[in-house]
């Protein structure tokens, strides 16, 4: 079935640093890729999207390519802040609107 | 603009109880869909309502169930609970099924 990978955190860095949380899926058709943030005690927040090969999302200084022939969707940022301290879910939607989520990757930055 | 709005916040009960958490989808918004989130864990998908009919279920037993009302707004039903069911339960709403889905900040259920 379809499903999505994600790397186990927690991922701490340092502010300014860069970062890269890797994602991979496996789905039956062509799927929609997303990633969302979660902020301690609150519901989750739609990051960036793609919806086809080779798209990239961006937003807030986050991005992340479509890449079909890896079946990959790694988010990165050039530089984070502590405010970016969270759990990162990636997630895949395949001709429905019900997401399929991985499972999270908690970003710890410190000052 | 008000977001999707759940309530209860926190709820506790014991097992074999039952529940009822509410959902108020986003503005102009006719889609709702349900989700639950065990500590440290993706949200999993339980179920899709429009046009007040359950569209899509995931794998979730019959102990789970639902309903929207003409409004759009939704309830989610879970009967004989489980010390399992112990989760944050996320509603997210869309327009006609296109993502992408707004989330609610969740109702967090803890059984006894």
């Amino acid at each position: 079935g379809d499903s999505v990978t994600q790397m186990e955190g927690p991922v701490t860095l340092s502010e300014e640093a860069f970062l890269t949380i890797n994602c991979t899926y496996t789905a039956t058709g062509y799927p929609s890729l997303f990633w969302y943030v979660q902020y301690p005690g609150e519901g989750l927040q739609l990051l960036l999207k793609a919806t086809k090969a080779d798209d990239k999302g961006s937003n807030k200084g986050f991005e992340a390519t479509y890449r079909k022939e890896t079946t990959s969707f790694h988010l990165e940022k050039g530089s984070v802040q502590v405010s970016d301290s969270a759990v990162y879910f990636c997630a895949l939607s395949v001709n429905t609107d019900k997401l399929i989520f991985g499972t999270g990757t908690r970003l710890q930055v410190f000052p | 603009d008000a977001g999707v709005t759940q309530s209860p916040t926190h709820l506790i009960k014991t097992r074999g109880q039952q529940v009822t958490l509410r959902c108020s989808p986003k503005s102009g918004h006719d889609t709702v869909s349900w989700y639950q989130q065990a500590l440290g864990q993706g949200p999993q998908f339980i179920f899709q309502y429009y046009e007040e009919e359950e569209r899509q279920r995931g794998n979730f037993p019959d102990r789970f169930s639902g309903h929207q009302f003409p409004n759009y707004s939704s309830e989610l039903n879970v009967n004989a609970l489980l010390l399992g069911d112990s989760a944050l339960y996320l509603c997210a709403s869309s327009l006609g099924g296109y993502q992408p889905q707004h989330f609610g900040d969740g109702t967090r259920l803890s059984i006894l």
